[in-house]
C-alpha cells in the first residue's frame, strides 16, 4: 500500500500570499490530520477531517483552513502569510480518527520570505 | 487536559550503549501512548505504541511500557546503533479537551539523539 504523500515538498512564498497543501492519505483511510511543526513551538495540532468534514480543530488563526474530499484528500490553505508561519506541515492518516494509530506523510516545507 | 513531557536533549551515545528517553503524561482517560521517530528531512515514523496500561510496545530493539501508575512510557534501548540517530516524539491519543469524543495527538517537544561509531 502506498504511503500518506504529501505535495509540494517544498514551498517558498513571500508574506502576503496564500498557500494550498494537499495530502493524499493511505488508501481506505478516511481520517486526515494536520500538523505544523516548527523549533519553537513543536508540533502543534491544526485539525482533522473525516468524511469531509471538519470534526476538530487546534488554537489556530483562521487564516488557517482547510477541506476534504469525497477520495478523502485533503488539502490545507493559508491566507495572508506571515513570517512566523514558515514551517513544516505535516499530514496523518488513519481508518477512524486519531484515536487510532496515525501515518505521516514526509511533509510540505513551507518558507515564508 | 492532556500534555506530554520528555525529557530535553539533545542525548550523545558512542554505539551499543544503553538508551533511555523519559516520557511522561497527563491525559483525560485512558489515552494510547505512542513513540514517533523523524529522520532528518523526512515526517514522523511510528515506532512503537501501547494501547493499555502495561503494555509493552516493541519494534527494532526499541521497547517501552505504558506505567498507569506513574503516568510514564519510557522509550529503552539495550545498544544503540549510529543508524538510530534521530529525532524522537512521545505522544499520546487521548480525547479532546472539554469532553468531546474526538481525539487528537498529543506531542512531546522531542528529543534529539545522535550515535557516535
Amino acid at each position: 500500500k502506498a504511503g500518506v504523500t504529501q505535495t509540494p515538498r517544498y514551498l517558498i512564498k513571500t508574506r502576503g500570499q496564500q498557500v494550498t497543501l494537499s495530502c493524499s492519505p493511505i488508501s481506505g483511510h478516511r481520517s486526515v490530520s494536520w500538523y505544523q511543526q516548527t523549533p519553537g513551538q513543536g508540533l502543534q495540532f491544526l485539525f482533522e477531517y473525516f468524511s469531509e468534514t471538519q470534526r476538530n480543530k487546534g488554537n489556530f488563526p483562521g487564516r488557517f483552513s482547510g477541506r476534504q474530499f469525497s477520495n478523502s484528500r485533503s488539502e490545507m490553505n493559508v491566507s495572508t502569510l506571515e513570517l512566523g508561519d514558515s514551517a513544516l506541515y505535516l499530514c496523518a492518516s488513519s481508518q477512524q480518527g486519531p484515536q487510532e494509530t496515525q501515518y505521516f506523510g514526509p511533509g510540505t516545507r513551507l518558507l515564508v520570505l | 487536559g492532556n500534555s506530554v513531557t520528555q525529557m530535553e536533549g539533545p542525548v550523545t551515545l558512542s554505539e551499543e550503549a544503553f538508551l533511555t528517553i523519559n516520557c511522561t503524561y497527563t491525559a483525560t482517560g485512558y489515552p494510547s501512548l505512542f513513540w514517533y521517530v523523524q529522520y532528518p528531512g523526512e515526517g514522523l515514523q511510528l515506532l512503537l505504541k501501547a494501547t493499555k496500561a502495561d503494555d509493552k510496545g516493541s519494534n527494532k530493539g526499541f521497547e517501552a511500557t505504558y506505567r498507569k501508575e506513574t503516568t510514564s512510557f519510557h522509550l529503552e534501548k539495550g545498544s544503540v546503533q549510529v543508524s538510530d540517530s534521530a529525532v524522537y516524539f512521545c505522544a499520546l491519543s487521548a480525547l479532546a479537551d472539554r469532553g468531546s469524543t474526538l481525539g487528537r495527538l498529543y506531542f512531546g517537544r522531542g528529543t534529539q539523539l545522535t550515535v557516535w561509531p
